[in-house]
């Protein structure tokens, strides 16, 4: 099973600073990697698929990076409805054996 | 639009069976995978189950591989998950989701990211 580790597990930021999310794979997914938003009593909501690729609708302040085992999103301005949870989940195996993922809290500093 | 809608959660006691159910509008059904996605209350995202566009082929984590059955009826535009023996630890939010396919290196493939998710349904075991 592929391990995804994100850090750090909360992130205190204050509105209008950037953020930086880093996601760790134990093994190679190549680009296989999604990020997610969840906020409180809602589904997640897909960000970013592709490792860089947005997804539609998304704004263009929200940016990933990496390959390989190492992936970063980046949120550059804050806005208050950005504080959430933050997942990544590899889709590198076939057949599919997903993995996500503990997540990052984004908190307001 | 795409909407996914999922029902059938409830409280079931140590043991017992529940059968979900995803109705999926406002895309070509049985062209897509989908999958089912829980979460613990309080805890992270744990995929379960996946199954192919033509519902030939299933998939499962280990965790709930030979009590978990996943299946859909693509005149229905329905997907169900199908809960038997079931466990205090399987208590969760239940997500369906629609999985996108994507190609790499000269292969396309049928299991990709989730997009878009449905609103889930509560499931809890106890007694």
């Amino acid at each position: 099973e592929i391990v995804m580790t994100q850090s750090p597990a909360t992130l205190s930021v204050s509105p209008g600073e950037r953020a930086t999310l880093s996601c760790r794979a134990s093994q190679s997914v190549s680009s296989n990697l999604a990020w997610y938003q969840q906020k409180p009593g809602q589904a997640p909501r897909l960000l970013i698929y592709g490792a860089s690729t947005r997804a539609t609708g998304i704004p263009a302040r929200f940016s990933g990076s990496g390959s390989g085992t190492e992936f970063t999103l980046t949120i550059s301005s804050l806005q208050s409805e950005d504080f959430a949870v933050y997942y990544c989940q590899q889709y590198n195996n076939w057949p599919p054996a997903y993995t996500f993922g503990q997540g990052t809290k984004l908190e307001i500093k | 639009e795409v909407q996914l809608v999922e029902s059938g959660g409830g409280l079931v006691q140590p043991g017992g069976s529940l059968r979900l159910s995803c109705a999926a509008s406002g895309f070509t059904f049985s062209s897509y995978a989908m999958s089912w996605v829980r979460q613990a209350p309080g805890k992270g995202l744990e995929w379960v189950s996946a199954i192919s566009g033509s519902g030939g082929s299933t998939y499962y984590a280990d965790s709930v591989k030979g009590r978990f059955t996943i299946s859909r009826d693509n005149s229905k535009n329905t997907l169900y998950l199908q809960m038997n023996s079931l466990r205090a630890e399987d208590t969760a939010v239940y997500y369906c989701a629609k999985v996108r396919g994507y190609c790499s290196g000269g292969s396309c493939y049928e299991g990709g990211w989730f997009d878009p998710w449905g609103q889930g349904t509560l499931v809890t075991v106890s007694s």
